[in-house]
Order: structure tokens, then sequence, then C-alpha cells
């Protein structure tokens, strides 16, 4: 299966902490969407990679940061973790007509 | 910014009737993406619409894009407990390469 793959799949850090989160897109896709969703919410667009640079951002601090590799895997680093960075982040690869998304990574803060 | 709002929230449908979402956008949108997420589970696409007062049909889902492209529906006839989920409209204001944004979706639970 040629699927979006994210890792971990669940993550527990402190607050104040880094993390980074891997994301290989579906076989093909150039472009990497990252979102965060939040229990009971819609997913929040955090940034977009297209041919290894940040084409387009959300309203997500400096604390978000990305990069994607020639290959096209991304990553989303995290720095400074607060508590309400808690939720699911999840990867989506574009391959011109609907998302497919990654089964996410759950990041819990304490 | 742009927006996307969808109502209800919630629904509670008993086996067998009709459940339909609305979604509103801020501003006109290129095209509007519809979304299905299982409990536990991740967003999975269902449709995209891009014409003015298109209309599409996936089996039991009916998919509207309004006439000036700023509000959605999806219409789901005679619902099964296998339609549990919730439900994400999602729109691009731009092109086919602006970002996606999505709405807070609709939760729909299924009475046996």
């Amino acid at each position: 299966d040629a699927g979006v793959t994210q890792s971990p799949t669940h993550l527990i850090k402190t607050r104040g902490q880094q993390v980074t989160l891997r994301c290989s897109p579906k076989s093909g896709h150039d472009t990497v969407s990252w979102y965060q969703q939040a229990l009971g919410q819609g997913p929040q667009f955090i940034f977009q990679y297209y041919e290894e640079e940040e084409r387009q951002r959300g309203n997500f601090p400096d604390r978000f940061s990305g990069h994607q590799f020639p290959n096209y895997s991304s990553e989303l680093n995290v720095n400074a973790l607060l508590l309400g960075d808690s939720a699911l982040y999840l990867c989506a690869s574009d391959g011109g007509y609907g998302y497919t998304f990654g089964s996410g990574t759950r990041l819990t803060v304490v | 910014g742009q927006q996307v709002m969808q109502i209800p929230q919630y629904q509670h449908v008993q086996e067998g009737e009709d459940f339909t979402t609305y979604c509103n956008s801020s501003t006109t949108l290129s095209n509007i993406q519809w979304y299905k997420q299982r409990p536990g589970g991740h967003p999975v696409f269902l449709i995209q619409l891009v014409k003015s007062g298109e209309v599409k049909k996936q089996k039991r889902l009916t998919f509207q894009f309004g006439e000036a492209k700023k509000n959605s529906s999806l219409h789901i006839t005679a619902t099964q407990t296998t339609d549990v989920g919730t439900y994400f409209c999602a729109g691009r204001r731009s092109s086919n390469t602006g970002k996606l944004i999505f709405g807070q979706g609709t939760t729909l639970q299924v009475k046996p």
C-alpha cells in the first residue's frame, strides 16, 4: 500500500521539550500539509510544503517549523512544548484531487 | 481570515432517517471538499465540488455547492449505523494550491 505514513503514532512529552514528527506522503504526491486537530475540533492548518519549501502557513507560532526532503517526506518540529500543543497531528498528501491523510501522531504534553 | 463554519455541531438520528449538514464560508471558494472521520480515525476524502451550483451523488450521499460558491451541504438519505462519524467540509479560496481550511465538523450518531 502506498498510503501516507506517520511516525510515531503516540508520543508523550514534558512541557518545554521539543518534538519531531515524521510523514511519508503517498507515492507520487509532492505536496505535504500538516494539520493540528484538538479533541472535538476540525483540523487546523499549520503549513504546507512543496518542492522542499514552505508554501503556505497558518496561524501558528514560530515554535512550529517544518522541513521537506527531496523524496517528498516531511517533518514537523515543535519547540518549547506547551500543554495546549496536545493534539492529533495529521499529515496530508495532495495528489491534486482530495487529500490523503495519515493516521496521525497523538501528542500528549504533560 | 478565511473561515468555514458548519452546522449543526451534533446530530442524533434514528436509523433510516435522513441527515443534512451545512457548510458556510466567509469568502468565495474555488472548490470545496468533504471528508469523513470515524471515531478514533483520520479524515477520509469523500468528494470535491468545483462548479457553482454543482450537485454530486455517491449512493445515499448528495453533495451540493452553492451558486455563490460560499456554501455547501451534504445530505444522507436513510442513514445507516455505518454512517456514524464526523463530517467535515473544507474549502480552498484560490486555485488548487491554496491552503485547505476545514470547518469544525458535524458529528453524526445513528441509533439502530
